[in-house]
């Protein structure tokens, strides 16, 4: 039963365009993040928020910015994809107390042409 | 530098034995390590965290321990099951408070 959703599963879109992929949790959490992942890849942070109002730039660059107006709310936005976006992008949320496993959602799968 | 080396190369066993599978980590010094499961298409799930003053944590058939002299975790499944096949991601909390950093994960296939 998934308690953190990811809009839309899968995107395909051309050069240029403006993209906003949606991430929802149910469970309150304080923090939430946005990793980076390619085909048989580690996963890289690329976005972080400790709680609303709260947004820090994770370890990989990334031209994406990303807002964190509600505690459950977390979109990540492109303002002109290119085809080097070309990822899976997931998303995650833990408890803000202590050293919390972080719960993910499926991921949005973004093909940029 | 620093790295989390998990072997790349699938691990493929027969169901009903032990799999066990490598993470190694270079110039981190984590407070704790985690270990999630990773299906095609699908975000990771955690299974496990084990503490840097722990040795070993159990769930079930899983098994983590956790060597900082060795800068090393074991991951074990015993009598694996073909429903465990997936891959496997270690992660520490290498850079930051709550901040985790990924290893490449090591795909396990369990045969009938």
């Amino acid at each position: 039963e998934a308690d953190i959703y990811q809009t839309p599963r899968y995107l395909v879109i051309g050069t240029g365009k403006k993209i906003t992929l949606e991430c929802s949790q149910t469970m309150g959490h304080d923090k939430m993040y946005w990793y980076q992942q390619d085909p048989g890849m580690e996963l890289h942070l690329i976005h972080y928020s400790y709680g609303v109002n709260s947004t820090e730039k994770g370890d990989l660059s990334s031209e994406s910015t990303v807002s964190r107006i509600r505690t459950e709310h977390f979109p990540l936005t492109l303002e002109s994809a290119r085809p080097s976006h070309t990822s899976q992008y997931l998303c995650a949320s833990s408890d803000g107390q202590g050293r919390q496993p972080q719960h993910f959602g499926d991921g949005t799968r973004l093909s940029i042409l | 530098s620093q790295k989390i080396e998990q072997n790349s190369e699938a691990l493929n066993i027969q169901e009903g034995k032990t799999a066990t599978l490598t993470c190694n980590y270079t110039n981190y010094s984590p407070a704790y390590l985690q270990w999630y499961r990773q299906d095609p298409g699908r975000g990771p799930v955690f299974l496990l965290l084990i503490r840097e003053n722990e040795k070993e944590k159990r769930k079930e058939r899983l098994k983590v321990t956790f060597d900082t002299t060795l800068k090393q975790s074991l991951f074990h499944i015993t009598a694996s099951q073909p429903a465990d096949s997936a891959t496997y991601l270690c992660a520490l909390d290498g850079t930051g408070f709550q901040k985790l950093v990924f290893g490449t994960g090591t795909r396990l296939l369990v045969s009938p």
